[in-house]
């Protein structure tokens, strides 16, 4: 079946750290990758997604890009500032399917 | 502004009471979803739609029930049957032709 395996948290680092997110999937065909953000107290909202191989998703500094050899879609940033900190959960969809597959989470905090 | 509602934000209800968390939405989308999450933990699936007057259950379903009489909403009863139903309920939609869910801001209840 299809799953996402993403990296325990939660995972500390100063301002200014770079910042790996790793996540993994099984999936039949070619899904779409997504990374998810959800602030304390809120719903989720997508940071980036990417539909085919070797695609990159971007948003607000984010990066991740869709590597089907190693069916990775980790997720990065050059420079993590405070108010980064959330939980990033990364997801899965099959195309033309109505459920989205969702990783445990990570949580990460900045210090400041 | 297109979006998804829910309400309450916050909702305590006592052990045995029956209660319906509200999600409306104005995106026009056909695929409405609920899923919960406990504290540390990622999403599961309790129920989804795909099309009005008709849904299915997810991974977690006993002790919950919904109704989809209308496009724009998917309330849920949270039922004197679900054995540990304090925790945070998120509401999503999807546009069958796209994979992006898009996500309410959530309703925290407590039963005491």
């Amino acid at each position: 079946g299809n799953s996402v395996t993403q990296m325990e948290g939660p995972v500390t680092l100063s301002e200014e750290a770079f910042l790996t997110i790793n996540c993994t999937y099984t999936a039949t065909g070619y899904p779409s990758l997504f990374w998810y953000v959800q602030y304390p107290g809120e719903g989720l909202q997508l940071l980036l997604k990417a539909t085919k191989a070797d695609d990159k998703g971007s948003n607000k500094g984010f990066e991740a890009t869709y590597r089907k050899e190693t069916t990775s879609f980790h997720l990065e940033k050059g420079s993590v500032q405070v108010s980064d900190s959330a939980v990033y959960f990364c997801a899965l969809s099959r195309g033309g399917g109505f459920k989205t597959i969702f990783g445990a989470g990570t949580r990460l905090f900045v210090k400041a | 502004d297109g979006g998804i509602t829910q309400s309450p934000k916050y909702l305590f209800r006592k052990e045995g009471q029956n209660v319906t968390l509200s999600c409306e939405q104005n995106l026009n989308h056909d695929a409405m979803y609920w899923y919960r999450q406990d504290p540390g933990q990622g999403l599961r699936l309790i129920y989804y739609s795909q099309i009005v007057n008709d849904f299915q259950k997810g991974d977690i379903a006993e002790g919950y029930s919904v109704s989809r009489e209308k496009k724009e909403s998917f309330p849920l009863t949270v039922t004197s049957a679900q054995k540990n139903p304090t925790a945070f309920y998120l509401c999503a939609s999807m546009n069958p032709g796209g994979n992006e869910q898009f996500f309410g801001p959530g309703t925290r209840l407590t039963v005491l």
